[in-house]
């Protein structure tokens, strides 16, 4: 069975500064990561993903997360936070072969991040 | 290109009543996914829909079912509800694969349905 760990439940961060959101994941193959942000009474947004190759991966918003196999981990990262960074991020792992096909996410039970002005 | 659209935003229901959810998907997306989002349990996948077939179900009680039409858009129904029910009800599409293999694209999710049960 596959799972995501993120062991912060609030992350505050002031503006300006280097912000980090960290995803620990448990799978019995090769994982697939994203990283999703959900503000307040919408959807998920997708933010990035690992699936090979680097383990810096680039995404929307100046977002970027960087790969760690041995250590199990998909953390979050921007150098730079923005006041509109505030929401609630989710990891999220997707087993490359778990299921015939299937596309089941198992997300992490996400971290809130506050960007202090 | 028309995101992921999910009708209707909000429900309020009785327990012991039904619902039904709607979700329409990105224009060729073939796979359709529910979450139901609680703030104590988190995301947990309900099921997934591939060419109108269930593909792979969560651990949810029979109450919980699923279709997929023809044109992939995917209804979630809800019998005899519950106050624990109560929740926000993501849909997801991604393209999907009909191979068995897992392609590695990301899921795009709709605004959600906000259910309420009193």
């Amino acid at each position: 069975a596959q799972s995501v760990a993120q062991p912060e439940d609030q992350v505050n961060v002031a503006e300006g500064n280097p912000l980090t959101v960290k995803c620990t994941y448990s799978v019995s193959g090769n994982p697939y990561l994203f990283w999703y942000v959900q503000y307040p009474n919408r959807g998920l947004q997708f933010l990035l993903k690992y699936i090979t190759g680097d383990n810096l991966v680039k995404g929307s918003y100046g977002f970027e997360a960087e790969f760690n196999k041995s250590q199990t981990s998909f953390h979050l990262k921007k150098p730079s936070a923005l006041v509109s960074d505030s929401a609630l991020y989710f990891c999220a792992v997707r087993d490359k072969y778990s299921g015939a096909g299937s596309y089941q996410l198992t997300f992490g039970k996400g971290t809130k991040l506050s960007v202090i002005p | 290109k028309a995101g992921v659209t999910q009708t209707p935003r909000y429900l309020i229901k009785t327990r012991g009543q039904q619902v039904t959810l709607s979700c329409s998907p990105i224009s060729g997306h073939r796979s359709v996914s529910w979450y139901q989002q609680t703030p104590g349990q988190g995301l947990q996948f309900l099921f997934e829909y591939f060419s109108e077939t269930q593909r792979n179900k969560g651990n949810f009680p029979g109450r919980f079912s699923g279709r997929q039409f023809s044109n992939s858009r995917s209804e979630m129904n809800v019998s005899t509800l519950e106050l624990g029910d109560s929740a926000l009800y993501l849909c997801a599409s991604s393209l999907g694969s009909g191979t068995g293999r897992i392609a590695d694209t990301e899921a795009f999710f709709g605004q959600g349905t906000r259910l309420t049960v009193v």
